[in-house]
């Protein structure tokens, strides 16, 4: 059973850019959440989305974004990227009872 | 505003001996979580609590909640190496979907 994929591994941007980040859950997974990871901040909550539904939004600035596909798959995106918005994104999926969430790799974003 | 606390925040032990790292939060939860990262790796579940008393255990490591002191415990028994990385416990709150973690315990075991 494959796990939680997050494409791509590794993302340095300058600042200014914008970047989309993507997560394919495990199949039959439909809920799907994002964290941030820095040695400041540690781990903190974007979004959770199910069945095309954000459900839960951390507290983000706008710029952090995101949505969920009909095939569960979910991206985010983040514009005009700060120096602080370099950090790992974290991935997970769920089924629907959440009873435990399994992480992908992540994506490591460096903002320069 | 939930919080959740660990301690502690860093552990050197030498190999073989106990120690428990303790997670406390301040809100009403009975779903708690245990996860191990690795430097630059990402999170693997290690116990998942969902009920006042339960007792989890799998090989050296054994988790317990206690949902009325809003407390739970990650004890190491006899530790090894291999047991080196950061120890975040997490709680799940009704209703709201998301995980508060705590700020995590990186363990180091001396050989």
């Amino acid at each position: 059973k494959a796990g939680v994929t997050q494409t791509p591994r590794y993302l340095i941007k300058t600042r200014g850019q914008q970047v989309t980040l993507s997560c394919s859950p495990i199949s039959g997974h439909r809920s799907v959440s994002w964290y941030q990871q820095t040695p400041g901040q540690g781990l903190q909550f974007l979004f959770e989305y199910f069945s095309e539904t954000q459900r839960n939004k951390g507290n983000f600035p706008g710029r952090f974004s995101g949505r969920q596909f009909s095939n569960s798959r979910s991206e985010m995106n983040v514009s005009t990227l700060e120096l602080g918005d370099s950090a790992l994104y974290l991935c997970a999926s769920s089924l629907a009872d959440r009873l435990e969430a399994f992480f992908g790799q992540g994506t490591r974003l460096t903002v320069v | 505003e939930l919080k959740v606390e660990q301690n502690p925040l860093f552990l050197s032990m030498q190999e073989e001996k106990n120690y428990t790292i303790y997670c406390n939060y301040s809100t009403t939860s009975d779903r708690l979580y245990w996860y191990r990262q690795d430097p630059g790796k990402s999170l693997e579940s290690l116990f998942v609590l969902l009920s006042n008393g339960a007792v989890k255990q799998e090989g050296r490591l054994m988790a317990s909640l206690d949902t009325k002191a809003r407390l739970s415990t990650l004890h190491i028994t006899a530790a090894v190496h291999d047991l080196s990385a950061t120890y975040f416990c997490a709680v799940d709150i009704p209703g709201t979907y998301k995980y508060i973690f705590g700020t995590g315990t990186r363990l180091k075991v001396l050989a």
